[in-house]
């Protein structure tokens, strides 16, 4: 069975930063693009940021430029998302996702990051 | 940056069809694909390359795109299709979402 874990979420003060993981199972991690995107409180989804199937290649949100970095490592089937400089308004459920071509076709649980003092 | 622009809400009673539409500057020249989303629960992609239904979502959902605007349409609604409903295109490297429809089944 495919699947996406989530993991590292937790309250962040402003200005500080956290580190998200995505361990993933039941398929070739290593053939997949992958994907994280987040849902605000009351908002729509937001795409965050993107990685290729070899990690060479990196997407984001002007959102998030400059302030988000994301990763992968095959070898541990895990995709990650360093988040820096975080404000209130990234106060979100943050979802790593599965691309298939264009479409996020596996979603993980998410992991809820509130921001706040 | 590229928009994609959904009606907030959409009601249909059970058993009739629900359209819900996404609009976008030429997004027929994009493919287009669509998710629900329930309280509480995680995005289910339920229609991928405009038309095409993964493995599990029954067959009355269905999808068009052509000029500016893509379609998903419910037919029979049922109950358990109450959610919310996204689309989402590819542009420039970087997935658009579609501001999001509310479908409530009366």
């Amino acid at each position: 069975e495919v699947q996406l874990l989530e993991s590292g979420g937790g309250l962040v003060q402003p200005g500080g930063s956290l580190r998200l993981s995505c361990a993933a199972s039941g398929f070739t991690f290593s053939s997949y693009a992958m994907s994280w995107v987040r849902h605000a409180p009351g908002k729509g989804l937001e795409w965050v940021s993107g990685i290729s199937s070899t990690g060479d290649s990196t997407y984001y949100a002007d959102s998030v430029k400059g302030r988000f970095t994301i990763s992968r490592d095959n070898s541990k089937n895990t995709l990650f998302l360093q988040m820096t400089s975080l404000r209130a308004e990234d106060t979100a459920v943050y979802y790593c996702a599965k691309d298939v071509g264009g479409a996020l076709g596996v979603w993980g649980q998410g992991t809820m990051v509130p921001v706040s003092s | 940056s590229y928009e994609l622009t959904q009606p907030p809400s959409v009601s249909v009673s059970p058993g009739q069809t629900a359209t819900i539409t996404c609009s976008g500057d030429r997004l027929g020249d994009k493919y287009v694909c669509w998710y629900q989303q329930k309280p509480g629960q995680s995005p289910v992609l339920v229609m991928y390359q405009d038309n095409k239904r993964p493995s599990g979502i029954p067959e009355r959902f269905s999808g068009s795109n052509s000029g500016n605007t893509a379609t998903l349409t419910i037919s029979g609604t049922q109950a358990m299709d109450e959610a919310d409903y996204y689309c989402q295109a590819w542009d420039s490297s970087t997935y658009v979402f579609g501001t999001g429809t509310k479908v409530t089944v009366l």
